[in-house]
């Protein structure tokens, strides 16, 4: 399977554990995106990287969320001292090419923070 | 930053009919439209997208318009079947960023 891949697919934790999800891309990919994604809405920016840079971070991420694509492939995606509104479907997706390159999403890490 | 406005909702048609989902952007700067399906319990995945310098794409039964004066996309579903049954975000890429700002879904139902 060439998809984007995600790990886990799912995870529960406590309230103010720390969490880190894995995202490995199209392997030919340069571009990587983390969103974010809750019931009833559409997939919400996190942050994005163009092979190992991190060019964009939303405003809205909080300081306790981070993520790294140390050598250009996979990443991973952060989240310490969990809050119940971190419940989340947290998406990767990746693209390659150009500006419009479209996005391949992974099927994604479900989180719940009790 | 960008704001997409998505309409309707939910959308219930007969199989057959057709759908006409409607997306509004804020960015006048914005060149890329992406129409995204995602069915319950899965990935989003592309299905058809316009670029700027286009008024109308089209793909077998699934065709795309954009009016860029009046900055709206629409989806439009022609012969609908109950296979159509998923949620249906719109997107928009403003040209100088490189991250696509979503809609908040439309959910289609196709009964038979």
């Amino acid at each position: 399977d060439t998809g984007v891949s995600q790990d886990p697919r799912h995870k529960i934790t406590k309230r103010g554990q720390n969490v880190t999800f894995r995202c490995d891309p199209i392997s030919e990919h340069n571009r990587l995106y983390w969103y974010r994604q809750t019931l009833g809405q559409g997939p919400e920016f996190l942050t994005y990287f163009q092979n190992e840079a991190q060019l964009e971070k939303s405003r809205l991420l909080s300081d306790r969320f981070s993520a790294e694509r140390p050598k250009g492939s996979f990443s991973t995606l952060e989240i310490q001292r969990t809050e119940q509104g971190d419940s989340a479907m947290y998406l990767c997706a990746s693209s390659g090419g150009h500006q419009h390159s479209p996005l391949h999403f992974g099927n994604g890490t479900r989180l719940t923070v009790t | 930053g960008e704001n997409v406005e998505q309409h309707p909702s939910t959308l219930s048609v007969q199989e057959g009919d057709s759908a006409v989902i409607k997306c509004t952007y804020s960015d006048s700067a914005s060149n890329y439209f992406p129409w995204y399906k995602q069915e319950l319990g899965k990935r989003p995945q592309l299905i058809i997208d316009i670029r700027s310098n286009v008024g109308e794409k089209k793909d077998q039964r699934i065709a795309v318009t954009l009016n860029k004066t009046a900055k709206h996309f629409s989806l439009h579903i022609t012969e609908t079947q109950p296979e159509d049954s998923a949620v249906y975000f719109c997107a928009a890429l403003n040209s100088g960023y490189s991250t696509l700002t979503f809609g908040k879904g439309t959910m289609l139902l196709v009964s038979p």
